[in-house]
C-alpha cells in the first residue's frame, strides 16, 4: 500500500459530462501529481501541485483542471468529456518538489466515457 | 514527441534468465533516471534509480546500466522470477518526470 488514496476506483459516464477525481496524498507529502495512462500514450504527466500551488504543467487539456486544497488533498476536474478521455488516471505524491523526488502512486481511477 | 523511448514493448523470459529492458533519451537536461514497476490493478512503484554521474547501480537482482554518451540506459533483472512479471517503465526527469511507454515482462516458471 503506497499510502496514496484515490476515489472513486471506477467511473462510468457519458460524453459531454463533467467528473471529479479525488486524491489524498501520503501523510506528510506536500506534492501531488496527476498522470493519465492509456495503452497508446503510456503514462502522461498532467500537472503537479506543491503545497497548494501549481508547480509544473504537462499535457493537460484546457477542459481539465486541478487544484490542491489546504489539507493537501487534490481534485482533478474533467469536463466536456470525450470518448478519448477514457483512461486510467493516477495520482502520485512526494515529500518535496525536486525533480528527483520518489513518487508514490495511488491505485488509480479507471474512467470510462461512453 | 516521445522524449524517452523504451524497448521492447513486451518480453518473455524463462525463470532464472536475465531480463533486459532498454531506454533512450534525447534531452541532455535530464538528470535523474528511475525505473518503475507496475503490477496489474496497482499504480507504478519506484524500483531503482540512477544519476548520470554513475555508470551502474545495483540493488539486489536489479541493475541499471547508464551510458551518458549514447544517451541510453537499461534495466537488467538477474535470475528473473515469476513474481517479477509486471510492466516496467523507464523514466527521465529534469523538472518533471517523463515516462517511457512501458515493457510488459512475463517470466515463465
Amino acid at each position: 500500500d503506497s499510502g496514496v488514496t484515490q476515489t472513486p476506483k471506477h467511473l462510468i459516464t457519458a460524453t459531454g459530462q463533467r467528473v471529479t477525481l479525488r486524491c489524498s496524498p501520503r501523510s506528510g507529502d506536500l506534492s501531488v501529481y496527476w498522470y493519465q495512462q492509456s495503452l497508446d500514450q503510456g503514462l502522461q504527466f498532467l500537472i503537479q501541485y506543491y503545497n497548494g500551488e501549481e508547480r509544473a504543467k504537462g499535457n493537460i487539456l484546457e477542459r481539465f483542471s486541478a487544484q490542491q486544497f489546504p489539507d493537501l488533498h487534490s481534485e482533478l476536474n474533467l469536463s466536456s468529456l470525450e470518448l478519448g478521455d477514457s483512461a486510467l488516471y493516477f495520482c502520485a505524491s512526494s515529500v518535496g518538489q525536486a525533480f528527483d523526488e520518489k513518487l508514490f502512486f495511488g491505485s488509480g481511477t479507471q474512467l470510462s466515457v461512453l | 514527441q516521445q522524449q524517452v523511448k523504451q524497448s521492447p514493448q513486451s518480453l518473455i523470459v524463462q525463470k532464472g534468465g536475465i531480463s533486459i529492458i532498454n531506454c533512450a533519451y534525447e534531452n541532455t537536461a535530464f538528470d535523474y533516471f528511475p525505473w518503475y514497476q507496475q503490477f496489474p490493478g496497482k499504480g507504478p512503484a519506484l524500483l531503482i534509480a540512477i544519476r548520470p554521474d554513475v555508470s551502474e547501480k545495483k540493488e539486489g537482482r536489479f541493475t541499471i546500466s547508464f551510458n551518458k554518451s549514447a544517451k541510453q540506459f537499461s534495466l537488467h533483472i538477474m535470475d528473473s522470477q515469476p513474481g517479477d512479471s509486471a510492466t516496467y517503465f523507464c523514466a527521465a526527469s529534469w523538472y518533471k518526470l517523463t515516462f517511457g511507454k512501458g515493457t510488459l515482462l512475463t517470466v515463465n516458471p
